[in-house]
């Protein structure tokens, strides 16, 4: 099981803003990182830190953080959007890596 | 531009173990966590272990007793090792770059660089 906690699936029509979540204990002390994964590939790095995108991510993805909940922002979806996406951090130690179950994102 | 190139057996009998190498391309192998993440399939990624430069190692409680995980720093490269594998430990295997630090009152940590997945299948 995970310690980050994401909904399984979220749906966005076409331009519009979606917001996907990930709580967990961790958050209250880290900053979550979060990933897009298509089929058949590895994950790709889309938001870390406080609210920063490597480079060739577009600016339509941001983060950001409340409490033990951190959101990934997706503003003014595209088709190419449609992806897994997943939080991630350390846990609350600091001795572990952990991983949120996946968000599988449709784009109506 | 950092690149991670992985390589290992690709199909298992039960009980065998699982040996994963990972090299690191293009850039510095200190500073950094050197993770490795599963995938069934399927479903989601789970993290299995991380090593750093000096060999300081980090590894998932759940499947702790059965992995090393080993570091050359002269060759750039790290490995996995997974012992007594069964069905259940089929999956792509990833190696990652994990970098961390800390803000005032707040810690980060993300994975910049991933190899592109070896996939290990556990079959008699």
């Amino acid at each position: 099981s995970s310690e980050l906690t994401q909904d399984p699936a979220v749906s966005v029509a076409l331009g519009q803003t979606v917001r996907i979540t990930c709580q967990g204990d961790s958050l209250r002390s880290y900053y979550a990182s979060w990933y897009q994964q298509k089929p058949g590939q590895a994950p790709v790095l889309v938001i870390y830190g406080k609210n920063n995108r490597p480079s060739g991510i577009p600016d339509r993805f941001s983060g950001s953080s409340s409490g033990n909940t951190a959101s990934l922002t997706i503003t003014g979806a595209q088709a190419e959007d449609e992806a897994d996406y997943y939080c991630n951090s350390r846990d609350s130690s600091g001795n572990r890596v952990v991983f949120g179950g996946g968000t599988k994102l449709t784009v109506l | 531009q950092v690149q991670l190139q992985q390589w290992g057996a690709g199909l298992l009998k039960p009980s065998e173990t699982l040996s994963l190498t990972c090299a690191v391309y293009g850039g510095s192998f200190s500073g950094y966590y050197w993770s490795w993440i599963r995938q069934p399939p399927g479903k989601g990624l789970e993290w299995i272990g991380e090593i750093n430069h000096s060999g300081s190692t980090n590894y998932n409680p759940s499947l702790k007793s059965r992995v090393t995980i080993s570091v050359d720093t002269s060759k750039n490269q790290f490995s996995l090792k997974l012992s007594s594998v069964t069905a259940a430990d089929t999956a792509v295997y990833y190696c990652a770059r994990g970098r961390g630090g800390s803000y005032p009152g707040y810690y980060y940590y993300y994975m910049d660089v991933w190899g592109k997945g070896t996939t290990v299948t556990v079959s008699s």
